[in-house]
């Protein structure tokens, strides 16, 4: 069983419609969860950090974290093209080690 | 303005030579890792330092050395050991060891054997 796992995609959406990304974990211990945009070719930069249960928001993106589900996700709304990338899951694990998913692509279409 | 810089940003290794990537970080953090990016795969980790003169062992450690000799440096030598080299290379750097912050990453190096 993989650590992190995302579904890798891609995951086609409208210009304007709502992104909705998912990831799983494996470690019950792990407190901080991230999300991380990578364009093509390019390194990740962070764009979410959620350390407890619930949503928060950050402009178009919300992170959402259900620790008993080992359940983290990421919503963009108002999808625009500049949002086609790769969507990276981290958790965290000891020793301020992050556990990457393999990441999930998203195509925003015209 | 602070970050981290890697180079080169492509790099070409022939069969059994050794080769160094270099990470500097001017953000005066004390964690520094070195990921692998394959296509289709997530970040996997090799080696990591919470503390100058200080390094562990990764995931995927093998074919692989580092050194920390400065707080700002980090730099990570693919030996001839490592039989299947050619990835993307991230460095990143964190302010935190425990918490487990977010990373800072470079822009990375594109290693190829030819």
């Amino acid at each position: 069983q993989k650590e992190v796992e995302q579904n890798s995609g891609p995951l086609s959406v409208p210009e304007g419609a709502i992104a909705s990304l998912n990831c799983t974990y494996s470690d019950r211990v792990s407190q901080s969860f991230f999300w991380y945009r990578q364009y093509s070719g390019k390194s990740p930069e962070l764009i979410m950090s959620i350390y407890s249960n619930g949503d928060k928001e950050d402009g178009r993106f919300t992170a959402q974290l259900n620790k008993a589900s080992q359940y983290v996700s990421l919503l963009i709304r108002d999808s625009q093209p500049s949002d086609s990338a790769t969507y990276l899951c981290a958790v965290s694990r000891s020793w301020g080690k992050l556990q990457f998913g393999a990441g999930t692509q998203v195509v925003v279409t015209p | 303005d602070g970050g981290i810089t890697q180079s080169p940003k492509y790099l070409f290794r022939k069969e059994g030579q050794n080769v160094t990537l270099s990470c500097e970080q001017n953000l005066n953090h004390d964690a520094m890792y070195w990921y692998r990016q394959d296509p289709g795969q997530g970040l996997r980790l090799i080696y990591y330092s919470q503390i100058v003169n200080d390094f562990q062992k990764g995931d995927i450690a093998e074919g692989y050395s580092v050194s920390r000799e400065k707080k700002e440096s980090f730099p990570l030598t693919v030996t001839s050991a490592q039989k299947n080299p050619t990835a993307f290379y991230l460095c990143a750097s964190s302010t935190t060891t425990v918490v487990g912050g977010g990373y800072t990453f470079g822009s990375g190096t594109r290693l190829t054997v030819v």
